[in-house]
């Protein structure tokens, strides 16, 4: 069983499209992230979810809205998609004082 | 502000070369101690980690890394490397309620 997973593993799409990547993790984690990895693969957190609570949330542009329906789902909304925001997006789990786990990633491709 | 910092950006190295690899970290207080590995196109993958005891530790693939305190390091390292650890290295710290936090990665190329 995939302990962390991510849908789309790619997605592509037009500038101005609003988009969602979905996450779910089955390793009974209560802590969930969202991290972005750039073209010069630079790793970023932008949010954290403990117990379905946002607790982290980085310098993200509101356009960006997480949500978690229940603490082994994170999903992660963007709206009015824009050229910069095309990367790698990671989902990740972890549980104090653990590791913590990454998903496979979906890469976005804004046109 | 916090931060994790890795030395070197690009490492070329010949098969059979030892490899070394720089990480600092600028918290105080107790950390867990990571590095990740990215293959080319594909995900994180946990090379090792450190969260107490020997300071040693080893991972998978021959990697091995020493948390020496005083310096706040994390050094990764391997004796003799292959074409196939082509990839891009990254040091990760976490604190316990925070998120784990990266440096910038270092690319490491293995010539045949």
């Amino acid at each position: 069983d995939t302990a962390v997973s991510q849908t789309p593993k790619y997605l592509v799409t037009q500038m101005g499209n609003d988009k969602s990547i979905k996450c779910e993790q089955n390793l009974g984690h209560d802590t969930m992230y969202w991290y972005k990895q750039d073209s010069k693969k630079f790793l970023k957190i932008m949010f954290s979810y403990n117990n379905k609570e946002l607790i982290i949330n980085e310098t993200v542009p509101n356009r960006f809205s997480p949500k978690s329906p229940d603490k082994a789902h994170l999903n992660l909304h963007i709206n009015s998609l824009e050229l910069g925001d095309s990367a790698v997006y990671f989902c990740a789990s972890s549980q104090d004082p653990g590791g913590v786990n990454f998903g496979p990633g979906t890469r976005l491709t804004v046109t | 502000a916090q931060s994790v910092s890795q030395h070197n950006h690009h490492v070329i190295l010949s098969e059979a070369a030892s490899l070394e690899l720089g990480c600092n970290y600028s918290y105080g207080g107790t950390v867990n101690l990571f590095w990740y590995v990215q293959y080319p196109g594909q995900h994180l993958q946990l090379l090792l980690k450190y969260f107490s005891g020997d300071p040693l530790v080893k991972g998978i693939k021959g990697f091995e890394a020493e948390f020496i305190k005083s310096k706040f390091s994390f050094n990764l390292r391997k004796p003799s490397v292959q074409w196939s650890d082509t990839a891009e290295y990254f040091c990760a710290v976490k604190k316990a309620g925070t998120a784990l936090i990266f440096g910038k990665g270092t690319t490491l190329s293995v010539s045949s």
